[in-house]
């Protein structure tokens, strides 16, 4: 059974590109969150797509933008990438009322 | 407002020595509680979590973590540890999939 997929693994991109994360949610999960982590920090919540719609959001700017697709996958969306925006992003999968989430590998995004 | 503090960021430990991992949390209700471990490289990996009842919570990999409300702590510990524990260890607060928060996690090295 397939746990979290993301991709790409590793992406490089230069200061006010635009990039795009993908994440596929473990079987039978239905909600996802997009969480960012600094290097030598905790992840930091971004937001949370439940029924393809953003149910809650953590304190990051507009720039981050999301989708949720009908099979449950979710993409998170950066604009006018900064240089500290560079970090690794996690996606994790779960489903409504079930705590623990499973988390993916992540995404490593470089900023230059 | 919700909070989570791991306050050692590195620890070291012989082989087959004992291990414990401080957190201490602020929550305005009951909390959940969660400890995750992350290799390098690599997402996070659920090893146990609290919600209720017996206050002693067994985890995955020979982990068990203690939740005490009178210290607002919820150690993890593991009578003999292997250098394949080697990792970051997160712990984590929150009610929900939506508002879970992160602290900045205790890198655990393991001498042989």
């Amino acid at each position: 059974d397939a746990g979290v997929t993301q991709s790409p693994t590793h992406l490089i991109k230069t200061r006010g590109q635009q990039v795009t994360l993908r994440c596929s949610p473990k079987s039978g999960h239905d909600t996802v969150s997009w969480y960012q982590q600094a290097l030598g920090q905790g992840p930091q919540f971004i937001f949370q797509y439940y029924e393809e719609e953003e149910r809650q959001r953590g304190n990051f700017p507009d720039r981050f933008s999301g989708h949720q697709f009908p099979n449950y996958s979710s993409e998170l969306n950066v604009n006018a990438l900064l240089l500290g925006d560079s970090a690794l992003y996690l996606c994790a999968s779960g489903s409504q009322g079930n705590y623990g989430y499973t988390f993916g590998s992540g995404t490593r995004l470089t900023v230059v | 407002a919700q909070s989570v503090t791991q306050p050692d960021i590195h620890i070291t430990v012989s082989e087959g020595a004992s291990l414990e991992l401080r957190c201490n949390y602020s929550y305005g209700a009951t909390p959940y509680l969660f400890w995750y471990v992350q290799s390098p490289g690599q997402g996070l990996q659920l090893l146990l979590k609290y919600f209720s009842g017996d206050t002693l919570v067994q985890g995955i990999k020979g982990f068990e973590a203690e939740f005490k409300r009178s210290q607002s702590s919820f150690n993890l510990r593991k009578p003999s540890v292997h250098w394949s524990d080697a990792a970051e260890y997160f712990c984590a607060v929150g009610r929900d999939n939506n508002d879970m928060r992160f602290g900045a996690g205790t890198r655990l090295t393991v001498k042989p």
